[in-house]
């Protein structure tokens, strides 16, 4: 069975700080990634996915997530912090077979210190 | 751009109460899902639909059942609420495989 750790349940920057939120998952078979965001009283949006081919995935809002295989992580980084980056951000695997669908990450709420 | 849309934000009802949450997409979506939020606890998968009147069970089942009569809408249905329902209820779409999920922004029920 396909499961997603995300270690740091609240990770918090200060404002042009990295962020890094971390995403590790499980999957018997080679994954599809994704990373969603949710602003206050919002429902999910899509930053980025991996499916296949470059490892590098950009997104929206200037994120970008590397998949490392041999390491079955998926984080998420960005090089600058803004005041309006602070949300949830979630980390989602489906396997690439069938129509499964996702697994979620329990969550990071990321805050972003002026 | 994919809209989904839950019929209610904000939902306030009693125990024992029956409730439903609807949940219409317009862009054609085979797939349909209901989730839970809840702090600490993430997402939790409650009953998915692949297709018109077809529905699986997901992770926590228990105390609900769904009902998809057209493609574009599905409904959530709390048969008796209770207060340990009282929780954050999302609703998403996707098209067939696995692509990505496009969310609702939300019903917040609180049962009391």
């Amino acid at each position: 069975a396909q499961s997603v750790t995300q270690l740091g349940s609240h990770v918090s920057v200060s404002e042009g700080a990295l962020v890094l939120l971390r995403c590790n998952y499980s999957s018997s078979v080679p994954p599809y990634l994704f990373w969603y965001v949710q602003y206050p009283n919002q429902g999910l949006q899509l930053l980025l996915k991996y499916t296949t081919g470059a490892t590098l995935v950009k997104g929206i809002n200037g994120f970008e997530a590397e998949f490392k295989k041999s390491e079955t992580s998926f984080h998420l980084t960005k090089p600058s912090a803004h005041m309006s980056d602070a949300a949830e951000y979630f980390c989602a695997v489906t396997p690439n077979s069938g129509n499964t669908p996702l697994v979620f990450g329990k969550g990071t709420r990321l805050s972003v210190i002026a | 751009d994919v809209k989904v849309t839950q019929s209610s934000r904000y939902l306030v009802k009693r125990t024992g109460e029956k409730v439903f949450l609807e949940c219409v997409q317009d862009m054609d979506h085979e797939n349909m899902f209901w989730y839970r939020q809840d702090p600490g606890l993430g997402l939790r998968l409650i009953y998915f639909s692949y297709d018109v009147k077809m529905k699986e069970k997901g992770d926590i089942p228990e105390g609900y059942s769904v009902s998809r009569e057209k493609k574009e809408r599905f409904s959530l249905i709390l048969e008796s609420a209770s207060t340990n329902q009282t929780s954050m209820y999302l609703c998403a779409s996707s098209s067939r495989g696995r692509s990505p999920l496009h969310f609702g922004n939300g019903t917040r029920l609180t049962v009391t």
